[in-house]
């Protein structure tokens, strides 16, 4: 079993569609949970940083952890054409030593105008 | 205020060759991470270095490759003989402190073995 698990889609939305992307994982040493976005051929770029249970808001972009579940989400309200990209959820125990970012597979995003 | 930077962008080795990648993390930032991306996964950990320091390379293969972060210059990563199975995208990541601390990912260098 993976560690974190994420549909890779793809996912098709219209322009202005909320969407909904998820990430379950298995450890329950995860505190620390990040969303990065990445355009095609390009690096990782960070989008929300989220440290345990609960919401977190920026602009058009939600995120939710609940750790009881396990269980990750990222909304994007009013989605735009520039939305479209590939979405990876990321996760950290952060223990000392033990520093590295376990990643989902990614979610292959388009919005249509 | 530059981010992290990689080098080369792309780099094409035929089996057996070396390849020696890049990175200069963001000015201030002592924490370089290496990740692998194979096509259709997602970034894989390899190595976590500090200055002259490797403190977690739990995710290096056995064999043919190292890293390195001298006090002067860029982090290292070094795959020696490299085979077709070698081809991804390799990331590096940097980080100002090591606890609770967000990692900016540079754009990558994409390996392509011959």
């Amino acid at each position: 079993q993976k560690e974190v698990e994420q549909d890779p889609g793809p996912l098709s939305v219209p322009e202005g569609a909320i969407v909904s992307l998820n990430c379950t994982y298995s450890n329950s040493a995860f505190q620390y949970f990040m969303w990065y976005r990445q355009y095609s051929r390009k690096g990782p770029e960070l989008l929300m940083y989220t440290y345990s249970s609960g919401n977190k808001e920026d602009g058009r972009f939600t995120a939710q952890v609940d750790k009881s579940s396990k269980y990750i989400s990222l909304f994007i309200r009013d989605s735009q054409p520039s939305d479209s990209a590939t979405y990876l959820c990321a996760m950290s125990a952060y223990q000392t030593g033990a520093n590295n970012l376990f990643f989902g597979t990614g979610t292959r995003l388009t919005v249509i105008p | 205020n530059a981010g992290v930077m990689q080098n080369p962008r792309h780099l094409v080795r035929r089996r057996g060759q070396e390849a020696r990648l890049r990175c200069s993390p963001m000015k201030g930032h002592s924490h370089v991470y290496w990740y692998r991306q194979l096509p259709e996964e997602g970034l894989k950990f390899m190595v976590y270095l500090q200055k002259e320091n490797i403190i977690d390379e739990s995710g290096m293969p056995k064999e043919r490759f190292s890293a390195e972060f001298p006090k002067e210059g860029p982090s290292i990563l070094r795959i020696q003989q490299v085979v077709r199975g070698d081809s991804a995208a390799y990331f590096c990541a940097s980080s100002r402190l090591q606890s609770q601390e967000t990692q900016y990912f540079g754009p990558g260098t994409r390996l392509l073995v011959l």
